[in-house]
């Protein structure tokens, strides 16, 4: 069974940086195209960042320069490092796998986790 | 960015009757859509990917349907336990993957 499970979230004062963690299990990540979803309390889904198999990665306009999303192999690890927070970051993080049919050519997001709440405030 | 709009914002629909929800693309996304099911305090669920296609185990009352720019969700028989926000998601042009406001489908 996939397993998808993110740490690291708290309460943080503005202009901090925190690491958000998330521990895959029953998938290997770096076989895996790997994103974080946010979701601002009482508010809708927004993509924050991806990272593929090979190692690219991709940003939303609202987070580039900030967000950091990264991967340890060794420790089946996908990591998302955020620095100068502001209020408007404050939202519940899910790690999610990104997956594709075997045609290649319909995506979808298959695995979620439970999510990891972050909140940006003095 | 392709910009997904979804509508109603609110659905209230008796038990057992049908529930249709719509989502548009501010360009075409052929069918590469998605819609996900969340309930309170859960992660979204996958239900629906290339805009017609169940997932594994959703239950056959749930279906989708359309291409290009408009796309439907349907509950053909609502249940209490279908009480949630529903999102649909394009994967046809990204970065970035952008998803809809979402649809809150409520008991009548």
């Amino acid at each position: 069974d996939v397993q998808l499970v993110e740490s690291g979230g708290g309460l943080i004062q503005p202009g901090g940086s925190l690491r958000l963690s998330c521990a895959a299990s029953g998938l290997t990540v770096s076989s895996n195209y790997l994103t974080w979803v946010r979701q601002a309390p009482g508010k809708g889904l927004e993509w924050v960042s991806l990272i593929y198999s090979d190692g690219s990665t991709y940003y939303a306009d609202s987070v580039k320069g900030q967000f950091t999303i990264s991967r340890d192999n060794s420790k089946n690890m996908v990591y998302l490092q955020m620095n100068s927070l502001r209020a408007e970051d404050t939202a519940v993080y899910y790690c999610v796998r990104l997956q594709f049919d075997p045609s290649g050519f319909y995506f979808y997001f298959d695995y979620w986790g439970q999510g990891t709440l972050v909140a940006v405030s003095s | 960015e392709i910009v997904m709009t979804q509508s109603p914002a609110t659905l209230s629909v008796f038990p057992g009757e049908r529930a249709t929800l719509s989502c548009r693309a501010s360009q075409s996304v052929r069918t590469n859509l998605a819609w996900y099911q969340q309930k309170p305090g859960q992660a979204p669920r996958l239900l629906i990917y290339g805009a017609s296609t169940r997932a594994t185990g959703i239950p056959a009352r749930f279906s989708g349907s359309g291409s290009g720019t408009e796309f439907t969700l349907t509950i053909s028989s609502l249940q209490s336990e279908d009480v949630a926000v529903y999102y649909c998601q394009q994967f046809n042009d990204w970065p970035p993957l952008t998803f809809g406001g979402g649809t809150k489908v409520e008991i009548k």
